[in-house]
């Protein structure tokens, strides 16, 4: 299976303040995907990443959301100006050939 | 409108028990299903999934059942063991990019 690690596991931040969430593919991946999931909810489909650009995204992934592969190995999620209801667990998603996602294991996000 | 749900929030079982995790879908355009288990604090595990030309497929002690004729899905565990504790979601897809809704999650929980 393959690994996706995610940094910081945890970030506590001011509302408002700019955040940034950081994956790391192990190998080569063809899509990449941000999900969250807000406590004791469902895993939201945030955006996906498809050859340096975004292919899809959800209403969840307004203008205060943006995503990036900055060297071409990190595939980071940036929130501009956190609000107290981005608090949630984000999960960075990876996909090969086939359609099963192999999700990392989160970085959870407090907004005060 | 797409949406992926669980029948049941919560499902408690004896140890050594079969577990039934059952998940009603309404996009029958969807042609891939997958399941995914969810420790506390970690993200979404693959356990198995199924084509929608296919109506079963077994894993190791994992079995997922689909009926399209009544948009239903569902995972079956065989001697269910306590490290099966766990919140389980369905998750469909019915597009080229791959993205994953997911249902609300059921929670099973297995006694000793």
């Amino acid at each position: 299976e393959p690994e996706v690690t995610q940094t910081p596991s945890h970030q506590v931040t001011q509302m408002g303040q700019e955040v940034i969430l950081r994956c790391v593919p192990i190998s080569n991946h063809l899509y990449f995907y941000w999900y969250r999931q807000i406590l004791g909810q469902k895993v939201e489909f945030l955006v996906s990443f498809y050859n340096n650009e975004i292919s899809e995204k959800s209403e969840i992934f307004d203008d205060q959301f943006s995503v990036e592969r900055p060297d071409g190995s990190n595939f980071t999620l940036k929130i501009r100006s956190t609000k107290l209801e981005d608090s949630a667990m984000y999960f960075c998603a990876i996909r090969q050939a086939t359609e099963k996602l192999f999700f990392g294991s989160g970085t959870q996000l407090s907004v005060l | 409108g797409e949406s992926v749900g669980l029948h049941l929030p919560t499902l408690s079982v004896q140890e050594g028990d079969n577990s039934i995790i059952n998940c009603a879908y309404s996009n029958s355009a969807s042609d891939y299903f997958i399941w995914y288990k969810q420790e506390s604090g970690k993200g979404p595990q693959f356990i198995i999934d199924i084509r929608s030309n296919m109506d079963k497929r077994q894993g190791q002690r994992v079995t997922v059942l689909l009926n399209k004729t009544v948009k239903h899905l569902s995972l079956q565990i065989a001697a269910t063991q306590p490290g099966d504790s766990a919140v389980y979601f369905c998750a469909e897809s019915g597009n080229q990019g791959g993205k994953l809704i997911f249902g609300q999650g059921t929670e099973l929980s297995v006694k000793p």
